[in-house]
C-alpha cells in the first residue's frame, strides 16, 4: 500500500518569496509516480508537476519544481517567486505502476497563503 | 488536453431524496473513472473505481448501496447518492483515465457541491 504525509498544514509566505511545501511517502513498489497538485477555493484540482522514481532528473515545470530524494522518500514541491494567486491548497499525491489497476491516493494537504 | 466535465456544478437536495452527478469525459474514451469525496479542510477520499462495463469496486468504508455508480459507457459515469442526509453534504470529484495503449494518465473533473438540507 501507497500512503503519502503532508506535516505542514498551513504556511504563509510574503509574495516573491520562494516556498517549500513537504512531502514524503512510503511504498514498497520500485516504480511509482509521485503528483502536484493545486486546488484553488473553486475546488478543480490542478495538476501541477509530476516525478517518476526513475526518472534521474528533479521535475520542473516553469515556476515548479521537485526535490525529489527517493532515498529519504521524500517529493518536495518548491514554488519560486511566489504570486497572489498561489494561495491555494496543494497536495502531494503517489500512483503505483501504470496499470489498469492503478490510482492516484493523496496526501492531507497544505493551505498556502501569500502575503502582498 | 483532456477534458473532464461534471454535471451539476452544485446542487441543494432534501434530506431522504437521491441526487444523480454526471461525469464525462469530452475528448478521449475513459476506460475507468474514480469517484472522490472531499470534506471541507480535507484530503480527497477515494470512494469508488469504476471500469466501462462492468461493476465499481468500492473503497472499504463506502456504502455501495448508498452511493450508486454507473458506467455505461466510455464516456460517461454517473453517482447517485440514494436517500441523502445531510452528513453526505460534500465536495465530490470524478476523474476519468484512458485505458491499455495509452499513458494511463488521469484527468480531473471540476467537482460538484452537493449540499443536503
Amino acid at each position: 500500500a501507497q500512503k503519502i504525509t503532508q506535516t505542514q498544514p498551513g504556511m504563509f509566505v510574503q509574495e516573491k518569496e520562494a516556498v517549500t511545501l513537504d512531502c514524503t511517502y512510503d511504498t514498497s513498489d520500485p516504480s511509482y509516480g509521485l503528483f502536484w497538485y493545486k486546488q484553488p477555493s473553486s475546488g478543480e484540482m490542478i495538476f501541477l508537476i509530476y516525478q517518476g522514481s526513475y526518472d534521474q532528473q528533479n521535475a520542473t515545470e516553469g515556476r515548479y519544481s521537485l526535490n525529489f530524494q527517493k532515498a529519504r522518500k521524500s517529493a518536495n514541491l518548491v514554488i519560486s517567486a511566489s504570486q497572489l494567486g498561489d494561495s491555494a491548497m496543494y497536495f502531494c499525491a503517489i500512483r503505483p505502476p501504470y496499470s489498469s489497476a492503478s490510482k492516484i491516493i493523496f496526501g492531507s494537504g497544505t493551505r498556502l497563503s501569500i502575503r502582498p | 488536453g483532456a477534458v473532464v466535465s461534471q454535471h451539476p456544478s452544485w446542487v441543494i437536495c432534501k434530506s431522504g431524496t437521491s441526487v444523480k452527478i454526471e461525469c464525462r469525459s469530452l475528448d478521449f474514451q475513459a476506460t475507468t473513472m474514480f469517484w472522490y469525496r472531499q470534506f471541507p479542510k480535507q484530503s480527497l477520499m477515494l470512494m469508488a473505481t469504476s471500469n466501462e462495463g462492468s461493476k465499481a469496486t468500492y473503497e472499504q468504508g463506502v456504502e455501495k448501496d448508498k452511493f450508486l455508480i454507473n458506467h455505461a459507457s466510455l464516456t460517461l459515469s454517473t453517482l447517485t447518492v440514494t436517500s441523502a442526509h445531510p452528513e453526505d453534504s460534500s465536495f465530490y470529484i470524478c476523474s476519468a483515465r484512458e485505458g491499455p495503449g495509452t499513458s494511463y494518465e488521469q484527468y480531473f473533473g471540476p467537482g460538484t457541491r452537493l449540499t443536503v438540507t
